[in-house]
């Protein structure tokens, strides 16, 4: 049973330019949710998709924008990239939005 | 931004002792959750207590919560240097539905 997977797991943009990172919910969850992590610091809460929808969001500015497909999987999108936008991207799966979270490995994204 | 603040930053122990970490919060939660991280990659959730627990236990792990202080400690008994990681504790807000926010996190080491 693979778990939450994530890809690329790096990739290096240059400031202006637009990012697609992409993720693949564990088996039988329904409930993708994304993070970022600075270097050094917690993960902070991005947005989160159900049933195609965005649910919540976090405090992120609309350059951030996701995307949930049929089969759950979920991309994140990033235009206009600024050098702060350099972290650690993780998504995580969940069975609802009640259920517990199961994090993937991440795509480190750094902006030049 | 941060909710939750974690103390100590970093913490080195020698293997075999226990290993204690803080984690303050300030607003009601509905539940709250550790999670470990191995060298910036995936979280790893570890444990989690709900807002009507005050202490829970799994395997070498205690949690305890104390809702009126809005505080938590995670307990690691007996070390291990596998237990060397990033330790986070994160808050699910009453009516959150799995918006994590995070705290800045422990750093552990545990020397052999």
């Amino acid at each position: 049973d693979a778990g939450v997977t994530q890809s690329p797991t790096h990739l290096i943009k240059t400031r202006g330019q637009q990012v697609t990172l992409r993720c693949s919910p564990k088996s039988g969850h329904d409930t993708v949710s994304w993070y970022q992590q600075a270097l050094g610091q917690g993960p902070q809460f991005i947005f989160q998709y159900y049933e195609e929808e965005e649910r919540q969001r976090g405090n992120f500015p609309d350059r951030f924008s996701g995307h949930q497909f049929p089969n759950y999987s979920s991309e994140l999108n990033v235009n206009a990239l600024l050098l702060g936008d350099s972290a650690l991207y993780l998504c995580a799966s969940s069975f609802s939005a009640a259920g517990e979270l199961f994090f993937g490995e991440g795509s480190r994204l750094t902006v030049l | 931004s941060q909710q939750g603040e974690e103390d100590p930053q970093a913490l080195s122990i020698q293997e075999g002792e226990n290993a204690t970490m803080n984690c303050s919060y300030k607003t009601s939660i509905n539940n709250l959750q550790w999670y470990r991280q191995n060298s910036g990659r995936g979280l790893v959730h570890l444990i989690l207590i709900r807002s009507n627990e005050r202490e829970k236990h799994s395997g070498r792990l205690r949690v305890t919560l104390d809702t009126s202080k809005k505080s938590s400690s995670l307990l690691i008994t007996a070390s291990r240097a596998a237990d060397t990681a990033s330790y986070f504790c994160a808050t699910d807000a009453a009516g959150g539905g799995n918006k994590l926010t995070f705290g800045t996190g422990t750093q552990l080491k545990v020397e052999l």
